[in-house]
């Protein structure tokens, strides 16, 4: 079994509609990363996550240390937010862990 | 903010040839930088970390006479793929550390490398 499942693997959306991904793991971590992957294989950082919540724009993401999950939310979602998005668990003070990633696609 | 800058963006060249790709901090100095690779559809794959001064670290399976790495700066990784063949063939992309930083790793745009 991964350490770090994601899912769904692929989602396909209208413009406009709520997205969630998930991230479940299943090893202690100092912290969890949210990345976007663009098509031409660029990588953006979006969060980097210990506790609670965070927001920007847009984009909002979770996680429950005790239960060991991670959500990525993305409001008024818009063509443009079409990527590869991958959660990574920080191990110690450096390595991460890489999720398989989830494809989205938003349709206009 | 923090900038990694990787070149080339995509290489394709003739099997037996040797490929560098450089790696560079452009507004912080990185002690540490990753090394990754990606297959089509997979995630990423850490290949090795960089330490500078230092001899790279490889993870299990990645061959350390084909994966050539020299962290000579603190701001300049190089990834040197000796004797390439079409196996080679994949997306390599580094990431570098700003101790400054509250991220853990800054990524590089990556490389795309073909072999023919």
């Amino acid at each position: 079994k991964n350490e770090v499942e994601q899912s769904p693997q692929n989602l396909t959306a209208q413009e406009g509609e709520f997205i969630t991904i998930n991230c479940s793991y299943s090893v202690g971590i100092s912290a969890l990363h949210w990345l976007q992957q663009h098509p031409g294989g660029g990588i953006v950082s979006l969060f980097m996550l210990s506790s609670g919540k965070k927001k920007h724009g847009r984009l909002i993401a979770t996680i429950n240390i005790q239960e060991k999950h991670s959500s990525l939310h993305i409001t008024a979602s818009h063509p443009r937010d079409s990527a590869v998005y991958i959660c990574a668990l920080i191990q110690g003070a450096q390595k991460l862990v890489f999720g398989q990633g989830t494809r989205l696609t938003i349709n206009p | 903010g923090a900038v990694v800058s990787q070149h080339p963006s995509r290489v394709i060249c003739k099997s037996g040839t040797s490929v560098k790709i450089e790696c560079r901090s452009l507004d912080f100095q990185a002690t540490t930088m990753f090394w990754y690779r990606q297959f089509p559809k997979k995630s990423l794959m850490l290949m090795a970390t960089s330490n500078e001064g230092s001899k790279a670290t490889y993870e299990q399976g990645v061959e350390k006479d084909k994966f050539l790495i020299n962290h000579a700066s603190l701001t300049l990784s190089t990834l040197t793929v000796t004797s390439a063949h079409p196996e080679d063939s994949s997306f390599y992309i580094c990431s570098a550390r700003d101790p400054s930083s509250n991220q853990p790793q800054h990524f590089g745009d990556g490389t795309r490398l073909s072999i023919l």
